[in-house]
């Protein structure tokens, strides 16, 4: 079985801090895709990141940056020099392959509720 | 531009009645998915086509039903909504690859009264 855990429920930081998500998976496939996630209020999910098993450099982009460590399966997340807009809920995920047909199934995590404040 | 679009962004149905929220996309994407989100709560996958494939997930209650008319178009229907279906519904979508990123849209989210 697969789980996606988001330890921290809320974080709530003032703008320019940095703020770190914790995700921490299990899983028993040696090949899987872990995903990040961003709900702002209006509600749609938006695709940060992917990244697959078998790859564990650490991703920079803008002020966003992930580390992941298979050995401690963890891929965390960190937003640097936070914003307003940043204030959302993050979800990791974990794919998995559809059991039949194509396609494939995520698995989520709690998610992780972000408040920046001005 | 928008790649995977809902409609209504908000619906409020009665007790029972009958209600079809629509998915649309511009991808071409062979695979489509419907998601349950309850408030604070992650989505909660209730079923995906690949094609016309479809695929229910065990736990999805009967009350739930789907149909994918063509590669662009999905519906959920909800054949008797009950308080406990109040959520936001999110439809997603992704290539047929086991590694494809899933793409969603805004949601709709339902109002029972």
């Amino acid at each position: 079985a697969q789980k996606v855990t988001q330890a921290q429920t809320e974080i709530s930081v003032v703008e320019k801090e940095d703020v770190t998500l914790d995700c921490v998976y299990e899983t028993r496939d040696t090949t899987y895709y872990l995903f990040w996630y961003k709900q702002p209020p209006s509600g749609e999910l938006v695709f940060l990141i992917r990244r697959n098993s078998f790859d564990e450099q650490n991703e920079i982009s803008g002020r966003y940056s992930w580390n992941f460590q298979k050995s401690t399966s963890s891929f965390n997340f960190t937003i640097t020099a936070s914003q307003v807009v940043d204030s959302a809920v993050y979800f990791c995920a974990l794919s998995a392959p559809a059991i039949k047909a194509a396609g494939n199934k995520l698995t989520f995590g709690g998610g992780t509720r972000v408040l920046v404040k001005p | 531009d928008a790649m995977v679009i809902q409609n209504p962004r908000y619906q409020v149905t009665q007790f029972g009645k009958p209600v079809t929220l629509s998915c649309s996309q511009t991808l071409n994407h062979n695979v489509m998915y419907w998601y349950q989100q309850k408030s604070s709560q992650a989505p909660k996958l209730l079923f995906h086509y690949y094609d016309k494939d479809f695929n229910n997930e065990a736990d999805t209650p009967d009350n739930f039903q789907s149909r994918r008319p063509n590669t662009s178009f999905c519906f959920l229907d909800i054949r008797s909504p009950g308080l406990g279906d109040a959520a936001m519904y999110l439809c997603a979508t992704s290539g047929w690859g086991v590694t494809d990123t899933q793409y969603f849209g805004p949601g709709t989210r339902l109002t029972v009264l």
